[in-house]
C-alpha cells in the first residue's frame, strides 16, 4: 500500500491562511469518507485534529478544518498562531482493511 | 481521560523477537479496536496493524505481515504486538492507538510510544 501524497513543506505568516493537501486513490481517499489529520510537533506522539473528513474532536480549534474532493483531502488552517507549526500527517483507511498515512508536511509559521 | 502506555521496548539484535505491550485506562477497552502505529527516527507515520474490540479481526502493513502478530487481554486491558524476526529497518518508535469507534479505521487517542532499536 502506497502512502498517501502529501506536500514536504508549507509556510505562512500569523493570521494566515495555509492548506494542506493529501492525495491517494479510488481504494483509499477516493472511496471512504475515512480520513483524518493528525498534528506532530517535535519529540511529541501525535494529536488528532480531524477525523471522517471535516469532524473536529472537542478541543481542536475551529481554526483547523477539513475538506475532500474525489481522491484529494485538505486541511485547511486559517488565522495562524505560531502554536500551530508542527508536521501534519494525513490518514485514510483502505479497501484492503488497512489504514494508510501520508509522508508528512512540515508546517512552519514565519 | 483515555491513558495508553507502552512497555516493551529496546535494543534487539537482527532475527530476534520482542513483544510489546500497551496498557489502557479511561475508557471501556473491550469496546474499541486497536491500533500500532511506528515511526522510524526521522521518518513519518507507518500504519503496522489493528485488532478489532474482541480480537477476532486482525489486519497488517503488507512490510510487517507474517512476523508480526496482534494480540489482546480485554481482561488485563493491554493490547500486544508480537515482533518475530526483526530486521534493521524495524527501528522506530511503536505507538499503540485506540481506534476512536467500534471500527478500525481511525486511530484516534495514542500513547506516547516505546523505542525499538533493532542492530547488532
Amino acid at each position: 500500500q502506497s502512502a498517501l501524497t502529501q506536500p514536504p513543506s508549507v509556510s505562512g505568516s500569523p493570521g494566515q491562511s495555509v492548506t494542506i493537501s493529501c492525495t491517494g486513490t479510488s481504494g483509499d481517499i477516493g472511496n471512504y469518507n475515512r480520513v483524518s489529520w493528525y498534528q506532530q510537533p517535535p519529540g511529541t506522539a501525535p494529536k488528532v485534529m480531524i477525523y471522517e473528513v471535516s469532524n473536529r474532536p472537542s478541543g481542536v480549534p475551529d481554526r483547523f478544518s477539513g475538506s475532500k474532493s474525489g481522491n484529494t483531502a485538505s486541511l485547511t488552517i486559517s488565522g495562524l498562531q505560531a502554536e500551530d507549526e508542527a508536521i501534519y500527517y494525513c490518514s485514510s483507511y483502505t479497501t484492503r482493511t488497512t489504514v494508510v498515512f501520508g509522508g508528512g508536511t512540515k508546517l512552519t509559521v514565519l | 481521560q483515555v491513558q495508553l502506555v507502552e512497555s516493551g521496548g529496546g535494543v534487539v539484535q537482527p532475527g530476534r523477537s520482542l513483544r510489546l505491550s500497551c496498557a489502557a485506562s479511561g475508557f471501556t477497552f473491550s469496546t474499541y479496536a486497536m491500533h500500532w502505529v511506528r515511526q522510524a527516527p526521522g521518518k513519518g507515520l507507518e500504519w503496522v496493524a489493528v485488532i478489532s474490540y474482541d480480537g477476532t479481526n486482525r489486519y497488517y502493513a503488507d512490510s510487517v505481515r507474517g512476523r508480526f502478530t496482534i494480540s489482546r487481554d480485554n481482561s488485563k486491558r493491554t493490547v500486544y504486538l508480537q515482533m518475530n524476526s526483526l530486521r534493521p529497518e524495524d527501528t522506530a518508535v511503536y505507538y499503540c492507538a485506540k481506534n476512536r469507534d467500534s471500527g478500525w479505521s481511525k486511530p484516534f487517542d495514542w500513547g506516547q510510544g516505546t523505542l525499538v532499536t533493532v542492530s547488532s
